[in-house]
């Protein structure tokens, strides 16, 4: 089975920090997306990256950068942490596009106070 | 108005009834749709696909409607392990962005 390992599963931060989220898979997939999950909101797109070195913003991208050094490791990024960006913030990967076989991680709950 | 959109319930039926919750998207290129399930504080997990023809797993059986753009899960013989929020999941055409709806909430009661 696909793992989809984040780094931290709560994590409280101050206003103003930067903040980084670690997403690794040990799949070698080539497809990999951050979201954040708000309720009332569902699941947005945040960042996503199809290739190392590759990123694209999704819907939600204000505030955040990613960064993929390596083929399994996704980093999101806040630049300044504000309260409105606490959430649950989920990795996924995918082998191919399509929709099909997307793997999550457990998520990260983050705290920004 | 939202790309997909869900009753977000809860629905509340007893162990063994049958239950039906339904989904309608916005954009007409919508390409591949999905039902995932999450429990709660967990992450979501595909539940599973859904074709036109229609689509059985078991006691899950999966409809869509591409002219009333509307998507249907029915469970059916209800257990308490299947309470969960059932998400409601979208593929745009051209896009490999999967779009998520809300959820809708599922408490099985013995």
């Amino acid at each position: 089975d696909v793992k989809v390992t984040q780094s931290s599963r709560y994590l409280v931060k101050r206003t103003g920090e930067k903040v980084f989220l670690e997403c690794v898979q040990d799949m070698d997939h080539e497809n990999m997306f951050w979201y954040r999950q708000d309720p009332g909101l569902g699941l947005r797109l945040i960042y996503f990256s199809y290739d190392v070195k590759m990123k694209e913003k999704g819907d939600i991208p204000e505030g955040y950068s990613v960064s993929r050094e390596k083929k399994e490791r996704f980093s999101l990024i806040l630049e300044s942490a504000s309260t409105n960006q606490t959430s649950m913030y989920l990795c996924a990967s995918s082998l191919d596009t399509g929709g099909y076989g997307y793997t999550f991680g457990s998520g990260t709950r983050l705290t920004v106070v | 108005r939202k790309e997909v959109e869900q009753d977000p319930g809860p629905f509340n039926v007893p162990e063994g009834a049958t239950v039906a919750f339904n989904c309608t998207y916005s954009n007409s290129a919508s390409q591949s749709f999905f039902w995932y399930r999450q429990d709660c504080r967990k992450e979501p997990k595909l539940l599973m696909s859904v074709y036109s023809s229609g689509n059985e797993d078991g006691r899950f059986t999966a409809q869509l409607n591409r002219a009333s753009q509307y998507i249907s899960l029915l469970i059916r013989d209800s257990k308490l392990s299947d309470s969960a929020t059932y998400l409601c999941v979208v593929l745009i055409y051209n896009t490999d962005k999967l779009i998520f709806g809300t959820g809708t909430r599922l408490q099985v009661f013995p």
